[in-house]
């Protein structure tokens, strides 16, 4: 199998702390990681692409000081929320690809919910 | 550019009739066409991809796609629907061209399809 996992499921904060979210996976080394943000009912809208060992690549408007990426490893990826405000509430869900070949398919994570008070 | 609609917000079908879920792609390269689903609250679930080859693609759970080039469209199939099926459908399309490839993906808008026993 290809399988993601992510942690925490859920989290809340109060405004102005920062929050991790790792993304693992579990069966697989993952060259590629990308970070999503999906509001209620909408679609996915990507913020970053990353490769193990290198810095992330954000997509335009995505504030890079805002949404620390972190790829230490090939099965590890760490989304840091820094001094997160309650418009930073979403559903953050992650992917990954086991090669780097246009035609691999994304397997996503579970997500994590996050709640900024 | 690259792009992906799915112009039915909701699509509503009695269990054990046969579904369609509509997705059309525009890009510049040859097209890789994913679809996805999504359960309340989870990650996305990858259903089947079309690379190339044979335009009728089978994937999990019974579902299959029809890729047509002339039509630019990718619509995801099931001839018997489950209650089970309910849930949030995302088609997504990589495009093959320009080095700057970094195998995003652009996902439409989402489907939500309701099977009703």
């Amino acid at each position: 199998g290809a399988v993601v996992s992510q942690h925490p499921s859920r989290v809340i904060c109060k405004s102005g702390t920062s929050v991790k979210i790792e993304c693992r996976s579990l069966d697989f080394q993952a060259t590629t990681m990308f970070w999503y943000r999906q509001f209620p009912k909408q679609s996915l809208m990507l913020m970053a692409t990353s490769n193990e060992g290198s810095k992330a690549t954000y997509e335009q408007g995505v504030e890079k000081d805002k949404f620390l990426i972190n790829h230490a490893s090939l099965t590890l990826s760490t989304l840091t929320v820094t001094s997160a405000h309650p418009e930073d509430s979403s559903f953050y869900i992650c992917s990954a690809t086991r090669g780097g070949a246009v035609t691999d398919t994304q397997y996503f994570g579970p997500g994590t919910r996050l709640t900024v008070l | 550019a690259q792009s992906v609609a799915q112009p039915e917000d909701q699509v509503n079908v009695a269990e054990g009739n046969p579904l369609t879920v509509k997705c059309t792609y525009s890009v510049s390269g040859n097209p890789y066409l994913f679809w996805y689903v999504q359960y309340p609250n989870r990650g996305l679930q990858f259903l089947l991809k079309y690379i190339t080859g044979d335009n009728l693609v089978k994937g999990s759970y019974g579902f299959e796609a029809e890729f047509n080039k002339s039509q630019t469209s990718f619509h995801l199939k099931k001839p018997s629907a489950l209650v089970s099926d309910s849930a949030l459908y995302f088609c997504a399309v990589r495009d093959s061209y320009g080095s700057s490839n970094t195998g995003k993906l652009i996902f439409g808008q989402g489907t939500t399809l309701q099977v009703k026993p």
